[in-house]
């Protein structure tokens, strides 16, 4: 299979604080991964592209000082919200892109984000 | 900007096959269509995904038309858990290329 997890599933915190959400892929190398936001009865939006080993690529409107991407290695990317305030309480999620015949994306379960 | 359309919702009967459309009139030669559901406060699921001929696999069957301007897929035998949004995607292969989601088509299984 393509499984892909996420950890914390579910975090509150306090406004100001940072929180960082781990996206990995268990059983597959991922070049690129991509995060995304969706807010209650919405569809997902993508926030940013992230590659392995450079910069991620971030969707306008989304500021890239406020949510720090890293993606160190193939198989894991993380996503950082600096200073949360309430108005980033979301759900997050991430999918993995496996190169190869089916170049299908896997999701993982996302996290719900709550900032108090 | 979805390339897809979707009907907002539909209802099936549970055992009943689920025929669920998605026009794509503006689709380019390189694009695959990717359906993906996404059960309540769940990751989105890959479902299916094909060029231009109709595919099958444990879960669901494809059927791209001709023109490849509208697709449809089949749940066989709806069940209950099936309950879900379903979005139909259409993007290049290549797994460096984004998904952008539409609204979809909420399915209500019922018994």
């Amino acid at each position: 299979g393509a499984v892909v997890s996420q950890h914390p599933s579910r975090v509150i915190c306090k406004s100001g604080t940072s929180v960082k959400i781990e996206c990995r892929s268990l059983d597959f190398q991922a070049t690129t991964m991509f995060w995304y936001r969706q807010f209650p009865k919405q569809s997902l939006m993508l926030m940013a592209t992230s590659n392995e080993g450079s910069k991620a690529t971030y969707e306008q409107g989304v500021e890239k000082d406020k949510f720090l991407i890293n993606h160190a290695s193939l198989t894991l990317s993380t996503l950082t919200v600096t200073s949360a305030h309430p108005e980033d309480s979301s759900f997050y999620i991430c999918s993995a892109g496996r190169t190869g015949e089916t170049d299908t994306q896997y999701f993982g379960p996302g996290t719900r984000l709550t900032v108090l | 900007d979805a390339k897809t359309t979707q009907p907002p919702s539909m209802d099936c009967a549970e055992g009943r096959a689920a025929n669920l459309p998605c026009n794509h009139s503006t689709i380019s030669g390189n694009e695959y269509v990717y359906w993906y559901r996404q059960i309540h406060s769940q990751g989105p699921q890959y479902i299916i995904h094909g060029l231009k001929n109709n595919e099958t696999n444990e879960m669901a069957s494809l059927i791209i038309t001709e023109d490849r301007k509208s697709s449809t897929l089949i749940l066989p035998h709806a069940t209950l858990r099936d309950t879900a949004v379903y979005y139909c995607i259409v993007r290049p292969k290549a797994a460096g290329n984004k998904l952008t989601f539409g609204g979809g088509t909420r399915v209500l299984v019922k018994p």
